[in-house]
């Protein structure tokens, strides 16, 4: 079984630009979650889709947005960069009512100039 | 508001011997939680987890306790190895299924050899 894999592992942008990462979920898995780690923080819940339709957000603006494919693959979308938003995003795929837990992916390391 | 605390940023633990990472939560509403260990350039990977209705879960080396009353939760692994050097992450969420996991900022664990 295939695992979570993002792209791209490395980005520099700068403030004011738009961002789109990507992630392919793991077979099987039918929920896209995707976290924010800040240097030296845990990772922070920015929102999770389920059936191509956003089931929770947490505590992000709205210029962070996201999609799920049909294929369960997501893209995450940042749109008017701060340098606030350097950071590390994973994504982790699931199974809605699983209790293992999510697969993360290795993340995209962002940095903003 | 950090709902979920690691008060210890690292841990140094002398290979055979008992490592023990503790965390804290101060929301009542967390009826499950999850240990995450983390290595450099890789995603968080599960590591155990413990529903609120039971108070130590074990798997092989690894066992966590929780103790309700006092929010609190432990990671014991014994004996300890140097490939468990890693970041350690405590994470509450509400039901078993996988929502918005609130994580905790981490513990860095150092195995000697």
């Amino acid at each position: 079984e295939t695992g979570v894999t993002q792209s791209p592992t490395h980005l520099i942008k700068t403030r004011g630009q738009q961002v789109t990462l990507r992630c392919s979920s793991q077979s099987g898995h039918n929920t896209v979650s995707w976290y924010q780690q800040a240097l030296g923080q845990g990772p922070q819940f920015i929102f999770q889709y389920y059936r191509e339709e956003e089931n929770g957000r947490g505590n992000f603006p709205p210029r962070f947005s996201g999609l799920q494919f049909p294929n369960y693959s997501s893209e995450l979308n940042v749109n008017a960069l701060e340098l606030d938003d350097s950071a590390l995003y994973l994504c982790a795929s699931s199974n809605l009512q699983g209790a293992d837990g999510y697969t993360f992916g290795s993340g995209t390391r962002l940095t903003v100039v | 508001d950090q709902q979920v605390k690691q008060n210890s940023p690292s841990l140094s633990v002398q290979e055979g011997r008992i490592s023990i990472l503790n965390c804290d939560y101060t929301n009542s509403m967390f009826d499950y939680f999850l240990w995450y260990k983390k290595y450099p350039a890789e995603g968080p990977t599960f590591l155990i987890s413990i529903s609120s209705i039971k108070d130590k879960n074990e798997d092989g080396r690894f066992t966590v306790f929780l103790n309700k009353s006092a929010k609190h939760l432990s990671l014991h692994i014994v004996p300890s190895q140097p490939g468990d050097s890693a970041v350690y992450f405590c994470a509450a969420t509400r039901g078993e299924g996988t929502y918005k996991y609130i994580f905790g900022t981490g513990t860095r664990l150092k195995v000697l050899a």
